[in-house]
């Protein structure tokens, strides 16, 4: 399976301010997908990454407070803007190596986010 | 919509079989997965299932699903302590993937 790799892996931030997180992948992927985790709580995904095209968000989410890049099959990122504590969360990128043959998501470590 | 359900908790002695349940609603799910998350770790596929199986075993892991009732059960054989963790089980369609809200499994010695 593809090698996911996210930074910073944590970070503490102040309120206010904005934080850009990246997942880079060791090999071409069709799907890139950003996922938020609160604390004590399981996965919601925030959006598809779209490489060349703005990404798709899900209900809930908007691209002022995620924008979302993809600029290849290999890279992406995500940024919180204005954080606030209520955004202290981990972030997960996962992706799908081939759409086409069904296969199955792998996540990266995640980005464990704290505001203050 | 999709609303996945798992039980909050599991607790275990090492050396017995673990048995985690998840239902689910998307009848056209078309794979089913399990996940692990260890403290302060992202999560590690452990095993997926295909909709058109019943059965799938991979080492000390059988999953079974019963697609009438919509019910997906991981079990872990010879639980070991390092087999603490949560365990999200998820249903995919169309790749998009919905979780449940993850079963901590606790292992005593």
């Amino acid at each position: 399976s593809a090698v996911i790799s996210q930074k910073p892996s944590r970070d503490i931030c102040q309120r206010g301010t904005s934080l850009t997180i990246q997942c880079q992948v060791d090999s071409q992927v069709t799907m890139m997908f950003w996922y938020r985790q609160q604390p004590g709580q399981s996965l919601t995904l925030i959006a598809t990454a779209n490489q060349g095209s703005e990404a798709t968000y899900e209900s809930g989410f908007v691209i002022d407070k995620f924008p979302i890049s993809r600029p290849n099959l290999t890279f992406s990122t995500l940024t919180v803007s204005n954080m606030s504590p209520e955004d202290s969360s981990i972030y997960l990128c996962s992706v799908i190596s081939d759409r086409d043959s069904n296969q199955p998501q792998h996540f990266g470590d995640g980005t464990r986010l704290s505001i203050l | 919509g999709e609303d996945v359900e798992q039980s909050l908790f599991l607790s275990v002695r090492e050396g017995d079989s673990s048995v985690i349940n998840c239902t689910y609603t998307d009848s056209s799910s078309t794979y089913l997965y399990w996940y692990k998350q260890e403290p302060g770790a992202g999560l590690q596929l452990l095993t997926y299932i295909f909709s058109n199986m019943d059965m799938k075993q991979d080492q000390r892991l059988t999953v079974l699903l019963n697609k009438k009732d919509k019910h997906l059960s991981l079990r872990i054989a010879d639980t070991q302590t390092g087999d603490s963790a949560i365990y999200f089980c998820a249903e995919d369609a169309g790749n998009m993937l919905t979780f449940g809200g993850g079963t901590r499994l606790m292992v005593k010695p």
